[in-house]
Formats: C-alpha cells, structure tokens, sequence
C-alpha cells in the first residue's frame, strides 16, 4: 500500500468551475504538507504550504488539511485554462526530511 | 536566471552505457536532491545532499552515485543503464540545513533530464 494516495484523474473541468483535488495518507507521522503543479515538460513548482492540521488560503487556491482523517485538499475557484497541469501533493515527518509525494492528477480546465 | 539547472535536458542511449547528469542552484541552498519520476508521474526521492554531505540515500540501485563537489552542484552519474532506468529524472534544492533555525524547506525543482534507454 502506498503512503500517499491521489486520484491520477485525468479530471476535466469548463473554465470557471471550481475543482476540489484530494490526497489521503497513512503515516500519522506526517506534519507539514504541500502542494506542487507540474505543467507539461516542466519540474514541479510549490503552490501551497500547510503545518499541521487547518486552512489556507492564496488568491483562487485553499489549501485544507484534517489530519484525523489523513486528508489533504486543494480547492482551486474560477479555475482557467492556465490551471491545467498536473497536481501532486507531497508530505513530511518534519522540516527538512524526505518528501513523500502522491502520484499527481492531471488537471484540464477547458475554455 | 534559472534557479537550479540541470544538462542535459534529453538524453538517449544504448543499455550498458554510463552517463552522467548535471544539476547546478544559483540560489545559495544548502540541501539538493534528486528524484525519478517515471511514466505514471510518480516522484519519488533517490538522495539527498546537505553542505555536501549525504543525509538522504533511498533504496536505489549502486550503479546510481550522488557526487557533490560543492554545494552549488549535485552530479548524478549512472553505470551500466538498464531499459528500467527511462525516466525524468528532477534535480531540487531547498535552503534547510540540518542546524535548523527559521529556514523554510520549501524545495526548487529544475526542469527535468529525460532520460530514454534503448
């Protein structure tokens, strides 16, 4: 069983929907989590970063983390068409240890 | 000004051969990795350099070594390429150091070696 599970999608959305992305883990050792979006032939960039359990919120993306569930999501509003990518969520233990990543879902948000 | 580069960009060769793959931060961190990310998209971690000392080194195969020779560079050099091997192999950098304090762990990513074995 994998630590990390994520949905691979592919999910396909009409512009300006809002898309809900979820990941579920199962080591409780885990405390911060992030967000990545990968575009096509690119490396990944951070979109979100989250201690702990709680919400966060950066212009169209909100980042929720419950961990008594071992859940993450990410919510993007007005999604465009520059949204499209791949996501994939990563977690740690603590700072500066090995990321755990999900295997991303890829994101096509259609005009 | 790329953050954290990585030669080649693509590289395609013949099973049993040795190659090698450059990564290069510009942004003065202390931590670099390396990750394989295969067909699926999964990325997973391989090693891990702080000030030049190994600190992460997962279960990958010997013929894979991690050379730092400062800590600007991570060099990853590969020996007798398998067809399992094919893979986009992604540089990062993070400014955490193992003495901790405030620094974020936030992680740079490069853009990516695809490497193709024949």
């Amino acid at each position: 069983q994998k630590e990390v599970e994520q949905d691979p999608g592919p999910l396909s959305v009409p512009e300006g929907a809002i898309v809900s992305l979820n990941c579920t883990y199962s080591n409780s050792a885990f405390q911060y989590f992030m967000w990545y979006r990968q575009y096509s032939r690119k490396g990944p960039e951070l979109l979100m970063y989250t201690y702990s359990s709680g919400n966060k919120e950066d212009g169209r993306f909100t980042a929720q983390v419950d961990k008594s569930s071992k859940y993450i999501s990410l919510f993007i509003r007005d999604s465009q068409p520059s949204d499209s990518a791949t996501y994939l969520c990563a977690m740690s233990a603590s700072r500066g240890s090995r990321l755990t990543f999900g295997e991303g879902t890829q994101l096509t948000v259609n005009p | 000004d790329t953050a954290v580069s990585q030669t080649p960009k693509y590289l395609v060769t013949q099973m049993g051969n040795d190659k090698s793959i450059k990564c290069e931060q510009n942004l003065g961190h202390d931590t670099m990795y390396w990750y394989k990310q295969d067909s699926k998209k999964f990325l997973k971690i391989m090693f891990s350099y702080n000030n030049k000392e190994l600190i992460i080194n997962e279960t990958v195969p010997n013929r894979f070594s991690p050379k730092s020779p400062d800590k600007a560079h991570l060099n990853l050099h590969i020996n007798s390429l398998e067809l399992g091997d094919s893979a986009v192999y992604f540089c990062a950098s993070s400014p955490w150091t193992s003495g901790g304090g405030s620094s974020t762990d936030t992680q740079y990513f490069g853009p990516g070696t695809r490497l193709t074995v024949l």
